[in-house]
Order: C-alpha cells, then structure tokens, then sequence
C-alpha cells in the first residue's frame, strides 16, 4: 500500500533562512504527491501537487518541491523563511485511480525571529 | 472565493450518543470525503463519495458510521452511537476531479465524554 513518511515531526527554523521539510513515499507505481498547510484552528490548504508532469513543481508562498524517483522524495523548500509560514505541513499521496488522499504524519515547522 | 463550511465547529456529546456532522462542499465539485484527525496524530482517511455512492472506506469507517447526500447541497457524516475514542478533528473536503484539489473545511471538533 502507499504510504508517505515525513522526517523530523518538528522543524524550527530562523527568518530568512532555508526551509526544507522531508517527505518520501512508498509506492509501487509513479503516485501523485501533495504538500498541504494547516494553520492553527484552520483546515488543511494545499501547497502544490506533482502528477507527473516537471518534477519541480512550485506552489503558493514561495514553497516548491521536486519529484526524485530515485530517491522516492518529495522534499519540500523555500529559499527565505517568514514568520508567517509557520504552521504544521503534510505531506500526501494519492495512487492513480484510487480515491483516497493518505497523509503523513505532519511537521510542525517554526520560525524564529 | 468558494469554501467547503462544517457545522458545529465543536460538538461536545456523552458516549452512546447520535452525532451528525454537517458540510456544505463548494457547489460544482463531485468528489466529497471526510477525514479525521486525533489530537496529535495524523490525518486520517474515513470514506469517500461520488456519483451518490461511498467509492471507498477506510477500515475506521465501520458500521457506526454512514454518510449521506441528502438535498445536493449538504453531505453529513453520522456516528450512531458514539465512544470515547471518536474524539476528533472531522474535517470534511471537496474536490471537482479526481486526482483534484482537495478544498478543506476548517473543521468540526468532537468532544465525546
């Protein structure tokens, strides 16, 4: 079965510098990948997806990710960390012509002034 | 900008009791799901639906629970009779195509006592 893991539940970071938030996946065949956010008292809003198209793929806020199959990652990064990114992110996985999105467990990313 | 709305934002019950969660998904999409998600735990896959019908399960998604559409408007998740540990996160999402952006409401927490 599919599945992702996210390495590091918490990543504490300072403003302005480098965030990278590690995903891989397990899947037989090529999956379609998801990055959501969740602010605090909020739902989950997504950040970019990858369906097989370039493996870098960049999303809102300034976060991009890059497909490595030979890696079986989906790293999530952005260049300069604001304080406003701080939230718990999710890494997801979706196998082709399955219904259910299965998530990671979450990493709570914080940003330090 | 369309948003999928759940009602009530907290619902506190005793054990054995009905519960009915409510979500309004955003008015074109097909695809409707709910999730759950323990304090501090991952977020969880309950059961999908389209075309009127549940599409897929999870194994959490026992007898206790049922979904339905009943106006085209609303789609509610029911816990017959609920069990302390139904304490959850419930969030309720909507997608326009398979594979698609999942848009999620921002939740309704269940408070079973």
């Amino acid at each position: 079965a599919q599945s992702v893991t996210q390495l590091g539940s918490h990543v504490s970071v300072s403003e302005g510098a480098l965030v990278l938030l590690r995903c891989n996946y397990s899947s037989s065949v090529p999956p379609y990948l998801f990055w959501y956010v969740q602010y605090p008292n909020q739902g989950l809003q997504l950040l970019l997806k990858y369906t097989s198209a370039a493996t870098l793929v960049k999303g809102i806020n300034g976060f991009e990710a890059e497909f490595k199959k030979s890696e079986t990652s989906f790293h999530l990064t952005k260049p300069s960390a604001h304080m406003s990114d701080a939230a718990e992110y999710f890494c997801a996985v979706i196998l082709q012509g399955a219904q259910k999105l299965v998530f990671g467990q979450g990493t709570r990313l914080t940003i330090n002034p | 900008e369309p948003e999928v709305t759940q009602t009530p934002s907290h619902q506190v019950t005793q054990m054995g009791q009905e519960v009915i969660l409510r979500c309004v998904p955003i008015s074109n999409h097909l695809y409707f799901y709910w999730y759950r998600q323990i304090l501090g735990q991952k977020v969880e896959f309950l059961v999908s639906f389209y075309n009127n019908e549940i599409s897929e399960k999870s194994e959490i998604f026992d007898d206790q629970f049922s979904v339905e559409r009943p106006d085209g408007s609303n789609f509610t998740l029911k816990i017959r009779s609920t069990k302390l540990e139904d304490s959850a996160m419930y969030f309720c999402a909507s997608s326009g195509q398979w594979a698609g952006e999942l848009f999620f409401g921002e939740g309704s927490r269940l408070t079973v006592l």
